[in-house]
């Protein structure tokens, strides 16, 4: 099983839609969790990130992780056509350095 | 707001040639890395640099590679033998704690890594 598995999409939606991104994740260990977004031929850029379980709220971004269920979710409210991106999740554990990235999941906000 | 630079943007290389790839991290960071994305695959691991030392490295890096910090501004990565399969974008990229946890990773805008 891999450890982090993301739905690549693509996903598409029209302006103002509420878009919900999801990843799982098989490391019971992963505590740090993280949201990228990605253009196209740039670096991942930071989101959002959470320790722990819980909601984290930034303007139209909402984080949400469930430990128990090994699930991370992002929530746009209020999309936009500049948030047409690829969104990477990443997490890690308490004792490692690595990031481990899901595949990303392609968005396309229409007008 | 401060980034990483990375250079060059694309690098066309022959097999078997050596490649040294260029990075400046943010300047206060302490943690450096470097990972790659292979088209359409998800962004992977290569190996961390803290300390003046390696801290962690995947099982991707392997003899082949290795990095340095020549002068406290410039982070490498250098593969020695390119093969077929090194062709990917590499990202560096930096963080003031480990993981980027207090602030997040910055990542450079990568190299595109073309071996023929």
């Amino acid at each position: 099983q891999k450890e982090v598995e993301q739905d690549p999409g693509p996903l598409s939606v029209p302006e103002g839609a509420i878009v919900s991104l999801n990843c799982t994740y098989s490391n019971s260990a992963f505590q740090y969790f993280m949201w990228y977004r990605q253009y196209s031929r740039k670096g991942p850029e930071l989101l959002m990130y959470t320790y722990s379980s819980g909601n984290k709220e930034d303007g139209r971004f909402t984080a949400q992780v469930d430990k128990s269920s090994k699930y991370i979710s992002l929530f746009i409210r209020d999309s936009q056509p500049s948030d047409s991106a690829t969104y990477l999740c990443a997490m890690n554990s308490n004792s490692g350095y690595a990031l481990n990235f899901g595949k990303g999941t392609s968005l396309l906000v229409t007008p | 707001e401060p980034e990483v630079t990375q250079t060059p943007s694309h690098q066309v290389t022959q097999m078997g040639q050596e490649v040294i790839l260029r990075c400046v991290p943010i300047s206060n960071h302490l943690y450096f890395y470097w990972y790659r994305q292979i088209l359409g695959q998800k962004v992977e691991f290569l190996v961390s640099f803290y300390n003046n030392e390696i801290s962690e490295k995947s099982e991707i890096f392997d003899d082949q590679f290795s990095v340095e910090r020549p002068d406290g501004s410039n982070f490498t990565l250098k593969i020695r033998s390119t093969k077929l399969e090194d062709s990917a974008m590499y990202f560096c990229a930096s963080s003031l704690d480990r993981v980027g946890v207090a602030y997040g990773y910055t990542f450079g805008s990568g190299t595109r890594l073309t071996v023929v």
